[in-house]
């Protein structure tokens, strides 16, 4: 089935820097959802992106669909301690409403 | 509104025990779902219901059961625990197909030793 793909899992920055992280599928996405899970938490939904080439803001966070719906990409500007977390991508398929997760990347920050 | 809500929080069993997940959202959603979570393996789909009545099987179903009689309540069953069976558990309600935004409860913690 359709797979959406999160490599590196882990990714360690310093407070402040900028921080990306990619979301990848082998086959055109009907919409790719971004959820975020604190450390002990649950995921907590952050946006959903439909359109070719889409992009959104939420603060330091921007997402963007690629243009050709492949893949997608989450932009942190000057990240702080409260980004810790992990970040997950996820294609919801209307069909059968499911949502297919990918693996997620943990971000840790050192403050 | 409490959202989701998942009893308990934690939970030890022994293999071959048998024990029910509860989930409850008070949001009138007709889409519930489990999922089971695993370091590093992100969040797989064991059971989901389109609504009262309708369950179907997701990713990995193997070990478990679920039902929906009602809109609010979706639990889950382990029959015959296992230690694979140890997982963070999680429940998730979205309104419906084309409102697509899940939203998931606190999670249960199991252990199977």
């Amino acid at each position: 089935g359709q797979q959406v793909m999160q490599i590196p899992q882990y990714q360690h920055v310093q407070e402040g820097e900028d921080f990306t992280t990619y979301c990848n599928s082998s086959t055109t996405l009907s919409n790719i959802q971004w959820y975020k899970q604190r450390p002990g938490g649950h995921p907590v939904f952050l946006i959903q992106l439909v359109k070719s080439g889409e992009v959104k803001k939420q603060k330091r966070l921007t997402f963007q669909f690629g243009e050709a719906k492949k893949n997608s990409s989450l932009h942190i500007t000057a990240t702080q301690t409260t980004d810790v977390g992990t970040y997950f991508c996820a294609e919801y398929t209307g069909a059968n409403s499911k949502l297919t997760f990918g693996k997620g990347i943990t971000l840790s920050v050192r403050p | 509104n409490a959202g989701v809500t998942q009893t308990p929080k934690f939970r030890i069993l022994k293999i071959g025990q048998s024990m029910t997940l509860q989930c409850t959202q008070d949001m009138n959603h007709n889409y519930m779902y489990w999922y089971r979570q695993d370091p590093g393996m992100g969040l797989k789909l064991i059971y989901y219901s389109v609504g009262a009545g309708i369950t179907d099987k997701g990713e990995v179903p193997n070990g478990y059961n679920v039902s929906r009689s009602t809109t609010e309540d979706f639990p889950l069953r382990l029959e015959l625990a296992a230690p694979s069976q140890t997982s963070v558990y999680f429940c998730a309600s979205s309104p419906g197909r084309f409102q697509e935004t899940q939203y998931f409860g606190p999670g249960t913690r199991l252990l199977v030793l």
